[in-house]
């Protein structure tokens, strides 16, 4: 079935740009998503990129896709302390349906 | 509007007992999904429902199970709790697609955690 890795941990220092790695499998996904998880809340949806395209910038955020690698990241400019957080990246399985496949998480350290 | 909403949030249970938790989705969204994250096996698919039909099911053997109301609110329920049960069972509601695209957006609740005893 697929599957989606992703780095499990990352620190940087405040005000540095943090870059979180994903690869997946399934390359009929049409869409990509990235969502964040607080300590003790769900998960929050961050951004999504819609797999014919490479790039896709949203404030502090910018997403990567390279299709061909199957990789996909997730940069966040100017990272500050309320940016640590998990974060999951999630492809949808290509049926009629809402069962997504989501990655192991990235813990992201934020130093001061 | 109101986001989607989970309870109990927090219980505690014994093994061999039963338990069951509540999701009510956000207004409009007819599509509940269901989820189990753990430590050591992350997130992963319960199943989902869709206009009170169970749509896709992962890989949970049947103590797991679940189902969906007219008003799409949802329940699930486990039987015969084992250790292995104690997680963070999280529900999320979506629309068949978001407002400005065709993305399915999943909406997530904060999540009851399950622990058993």
């Amino acid at each position: 079935g697929e599957d989606v890795e992703q780095s499990l941990f990352l620190s940087v220092r405040e005000g540095d740009s943090s870059v979180i790695n994903c690869t997946y499998t399934d390359s009929s996904s049409t869409y990509l998503y990235w969502y964040k998880q607080e300590p003790g809340a769900g998960l929050q949806l961050l951004t999504y990129i819609f797999s014919n395209m490479d790039m896709k910038q949203d404030q502090r955020l910018t997403v990567l896709l390279n299709k061909k690698d199957k990789h996909l990241s997730l940069r966040i400019a100017d990272t500050q302390t309320g940016d640590s957080a998990i974060y999951f990246c999630a492809e949808k399985e290509n049926n009629y349906g809402q069962n997504f496949v989501f990655g192991p998480g990235t813990r992201l350290s934020v130093l001061p | 509007k109101a986001g989607v909403t989970q309870t109990p949030r927090y219980l505690i249970k014994t093994r061999g007992q039963q338990v069951t938790l509540s999701c009510s989705p956000i207004s409009g969204h007819r599509s509940v999904s269901w989820y189990q994250q753990t430590p050591g096996q992350g997130l992963q698919f319960l199943f989902e429902y869709f206009s009170e039909t169970q749509r896709n099911k992962g890989n949970f053997p049947g103590r797991f199970s679940g189902r969906q109301f007219s008003n799409s609110r949802s329940e699930m329920n486990v039987s015969t709790l084992e250790l292995g049960d104690s997680a963070l069972y999280l529900c999320a509601s979506s629309s068949p697609g978001h407002e400005t695209s065709g993305a399915n957006v999943l909406t997530f609740g904060a999540g009851s955690r399950l622990t058993v005893l």
